[in-house]
């Protein structure tokens, strides 16, 4: 158990619809990156946030968002879902941004139908 | 659960052989590699890491190579055992970056 919670575990959800994923950080961590793994594009980098901010961007669509909140805690918000959005989601934390060792959660399966 | 399933290279070796498994990093700057097992259904776990100024660095039963003259990475696994069973990644981190760029994986099958 890496110390990264992630929910909901499974999520099944139609086209076109809105949904938000939740990652808890290790305690002490600082540092939140959103990962997206698809059969085809393996573990692509999505965004970073750092102590509520965000500090680096990869290859995350426009209709997908993110925010970390006081607590540390971040979502992934995606919208107009797609059937190719359809992927595992993980979330990784780290201590700060000096700290290059990335912890993942569990992750989230997101079927889009 | 699977992680990433299709075209994966496959390692199978025999329970208590050692394991060795390469991997090819594509950018010469890069400062930072580690690698993550990921077991079905479940998220990367951190196995080890290290950093472009050693050139080796020993765990518990792993440890990594680092030759940056062929930009090459590789993970021994000693004494490998059933549960040693995944998908292994290596991946890298760009100096002055933050994200991990993943490489594609193999899988790494013990037989008993």
């Amino acid at each position: 158990d890496s110390g990264v919670t992630q929910t909901p575990k499974h999520l099944i959800t139609a086209t076109g619809q809105r949904v938000t994923l939740r990652c808890s950080p290790r305690s002490g961590d600082l540092s939140v990156y959103w990962y997206q793994q698809s059969l085809d594009q393996g573990l692509q980098f999505l965004i970073q946030y750092y102590n509520g901010e965000e500090r680096a961007k990869g290859n995350i669509l426009e209709r997908f968002s993110a925010q970390q909140f006081p607590d540390l805690h971040s979502e992934l918000n995606l919208s107009s879902l797609e059937l190719g959005d359809s992927a595992l989601y993980f979330c990784a934390s780290s201590v700060n941004q000096l700290t290059d060792t990335q912890y993942f959660g569990p992750g989230t399966r997101l079927t889009v139908l | 659960g699977e992680s990433v399933g299709l075209h994966l290279p496959t390692l199978s070796v025999q329970e208590g052989d050692n394991s060795i498994i390469n991997c090819a990093y594509s950018n010469s700057a890069s400062d930072y590699f580690i690698w993550y097992k990921q077991e079905s259904g479940k998220g990367p776990q951190f196995i080890i890491d290290i950093r472009s100024n050693m050139d080796k660095r020993q765990g518990q039963r792993v440890t990594v190579l680092l030759n940056k003259t062929v930009k090459h990475l590789s993970l021994q696994i000693a004494a490998t055992q059933p549960g040693d069973s995944a998908v292994y990644f290596c991946a890298e981190k760009k100096a002055g970056r933050r994200a991990l760029t993943f490489g594609s994986g193999t899988r790494l099958q013990v037989q008993p």
